[in-house]
């Protein structure tokens, strides 16, 4: 089992919904992050979590210690929103990064 | 240069042929990482340079894989007689701060690396 799971795998959605990407790990963490993936490789850090909920923009990342789960919302999502949403989290156990496998979004016009 | 920048963005290689991958990091960046991400699935960890001094390289998965930074700045990662396990994407990071948190790593582009 990986230590770090997200779903849903793929998500397809129509322009304007709200989009939600789920988060779970099951090793004592530092701190998550929600990385933006586009085409082409490049990665740019979304939100750095270690408790509680932020804000940017159309962006909302909560997250919850205790039961070791974080949130990605996308209000008001939009075609340029298409792209690999990854979580990964810093391990307490020996400072490693760890990233979920990616959630790979598509916002249809 | 504005950012972290790899080369070549693209590499198709034979199994059994050398390949080396450049970065280079942002101009003054203390660290500089090392990830492999496999087609569908998220960057895995292979390596850390603080300056010259590569102080983690347990997340090289054979010792097919080399990586050095000689001068603090520009770093090159090497396989040497390649697999087709080996076809993946290799993003290159950069840190203004030393050591291995994830803050404020900024990414290059990748090398997508394909081993027929």
């Amino acid at each position: 089992k990986n230590e770090v799971e997200q779903s849903p795998q793929n998500l397809t959605a129509q322009e304007g919904e709200f989009i939600t990407i789920n988060c779970s790990y099951s090793v004592g963490i530092s701190a998550l992050h929600w990385l933006q993936q586009h085409p082409g490789g490049g990665i740019v850090s979304l939100f750095m979590l270690s408790s509680g909920k932020k804000k940017h923009g159309r962006l909302i990342a909560t997250i919850n210690i205790q039961e070791k789960h974080s949130s990605l919302h996308i209000t008001a999502s939009h075609p340029r929103d298409s792209a690999v949403y990854i979580c990964a989290v810093e391990s307490l156990r020996d400072d490693k990064i760890i990233f979920g496998k990616g959630t790979r979004l598509h916002i249809l016009p | 240069g504005a950012g972290v920048s790899q080369s070549p963005r693209y590499k198709v290689a034979k199994r059994g042929q050398d390949v080396a991958l450049r970065c280079d990091p942002i101009s003054g960046h203390v660290s500089l990482f090392w990830y492999q991400q496999a087609l569908g699935q998220g960057p895995e960890f292979l390596t850390y340079f603080q300056n010259e001094a590569q102080l983690d390289k347990s997340g090289l998965p054979s010792d097919r894989f080399f990586a050095e930074r000689p001068e603090g700045s520009v770093s090159t990662l090497k396989i040497q007689r390649t697999q087709q396990e080996d076809s993946a994407v290799y993003l290159c990071a950069s840190s203004l701060v030393a050591g291995t948190g994830f803050n404020e790593q900024f990414f290059g582009p990748g090398t997508r690396l394909t081993v027929l």
